[in-house]
């Protein structure tokens, strides 16, 4: 089974910090997406990206950054965090077109104090 | 502006009876759509999936029901279980034949199925 793991549960940052977020999936896939999940938002699309040192934003980039120099490894940067950008965060994998779907991780609390 | 629409943000059912979860598309060049069901702190997991070309799709006890004309299509679950207690979304692509695959998501509706 594909996997596609985050490298926390659950982080707590204050504001003003710089937040590294980590997502690795290992079965190649060419695709990487992080999203964001908030009550009553459903899933907000932020960066994603079809191929190493490629990026493309997504629906709500702002306050947002991302990198992708190996195939496998997709970072979410939070510049200097904010209150409002206390989320659940989930990366995800796909190997190429919609008829494969997303392979999601079981997501990154962040609390923003 | 959201292009994939799930109106009711929550249903309640009885264990045993039929669960309908509804879903509305803007983007008429949508032509693949995905059920994915999420548990609390977990990552949604892929349910079911239709092509455009079809109007139904059955696995077991999920069915999903696409309507071209209306842009509409629904996920029905028979029996319900509690197990089954869970946030669905709906997801749309524009490009089944593409390489990215990009899904547009729903807000989501909480299933609470009660014994």
């Amino acid at each position: 089974d594909v996997k596609v793991t985050q490298s926390s549960r659950y982080l707590v940052k204050r504001t003003g910090e710089k937040v590294f977020l980590e997502c690795v999936q290992d079965m190649d896939h060419e695709n990487m997406f992080w999203y964001r999940q908030d009550p009553g938002l459903g899933l907000r699309l932020i960066y994603f990206s079809y191929d190493v040192k490629m990026k493309e934003k997504g629906d709500i980039p702002e306050g947002y950054s991302v990198s992708r120099e190996k195939k496998e490894r997709f970072s979410l940067i939070l510049e200097s965090a904010s209150t409002n950008q206390t989320s659940m965060y989930l990366c995800a994998s796909s190997f190429g077109g919609a008829l494969y779907g997303y392979t999601f991780g079981s997501g990154t609390r962040l609390t923003v104090v | 502006d959201q292009q994939v629409k799930q109106n009711s943000p929550s249903l309640s059912v009885q264990e045993g009876r039929i669960s309908i979860l509804n879903c509305d598309y803007t983007n008429s060049m949508f032509d693949y759509f995905l059920w994915y069901k999420k548990y609390p702190a977990e990552g949604p997991t892929f349910l079911i999936s239709i092509s455009s070309i079809k109007d139904k799709n059955e696995d077991g006890r999920f069915t999903v029901f696409l309507n071209k004309s209306a842009k509409h299509l629904s996920l029905h679950i028979v029996p319900s279980q509690p197990g089954d207690s869970a946030v669905y979304f709906c997801a749309a692509s524009p490009d089944r034949g593409s390489t990215l695959g990009r899904l547009y998501f729903g807000r989501g509706t909480q299933l609470t199925v009660w014994p």
